[in-house]
């Protein structure tokens, strides 16, 4: 088993849709989470950090579930420019372990 | 201010010879880390530095990888004999490190190698 899962898509959604996505981790002593957004041929860029009381950043929103070792993003009102691949990622004593990504393609 | 840099861009090399990537992290972060991505795959960890610690090099793959960091700024990543798998986006990115359960790390562009 991977130690982060997602799904890796591709979702492809018409501007204005709502998306969501999913990660799931194995290690149960992880302490941070993170979304990362990574275009095409480019390096990663965190998009934001995951806390367990969920926070919201605009139009994105993420959530941390412990209990079920589970991440989520949540992106309302998409954007062409949201067009990216999402990294989930988790944090393990400072060695970043990342999912391989959820490919999102917004079309007009 | 500048962000983490690499160099080179891009490295094309046969396989077998010796190649070296370098990494400039954002002024004053204590942290370095080595990743890599092979094509279609997802990010692996090599390998990472924190001030004047042994570095944790649990991530690289074969005795051909090793990794310095001088004067705790500048690392060099080092391919020995390289070989076709080692073909891939080598990311460097860098973190302040002061508490690394909310630590971030950022991302420089990459090398890109190609083992011909």
């Amino acid at each position: 088993r991977k130690e982060v899962e997602q799904d890796p898509g591709p979702f492809n959604v018409p501007e204005g849709a709502t998306v969501a996505f999913n990660c799931t981790y194995s290690n149960s002593a992880s302490q941070s989470f993170f979304w990362y957004r990574q275009d095409c041929r480019k390096e990663p860029k965190l998009l934001m950090s995951v806390y367990s009381s969920g926070n919201e950043d605009g139009r994105f929103t993420a959530q941390l579930n412990r209990a079920s070792q589970y991440i989520s993003l949540l992106i309302r009102d998409s954007k062409l420019s949201d067009s990216a691949t999402y990294l989930c990622v988790v944090n393990g004593r400072g060695k970043l372990t990342f999912g391989q990504g959820t490919i999102l393609t917004v079309h007009p | 201010g500048a962000g983490v840099s690499q160099s080179p861009s891009n490295k094309v090399t046969e396989k077998g010879k010796d190649v070296e990537l370098r990494c400039d992290p954002i002024s004053g972060h204590t942290a370095l880390y080595w990743y890599r991505q092979s094509l279609g795959q997802g990010l692996e960890f090599l390998i990472y530095f924190q001030g004047n610690s042994a570095p944790d090099k649990s991530g690289l793959p074969s005795d051909r990888f090793s990794a310095e960091r001088t004067g705790g700024s500048v690392s060099t990543l080092t391919i020995q004999r390289t070989q076709q798998e080692d073909s891939a986006v080598y990311l460097c990115a860098s973190s302040q490190r002061r508490d690394w359960s909310t630590d971030t790390q950022y991302f420089g562009p990459g090398t890109r190698l190609t083992v011909l």
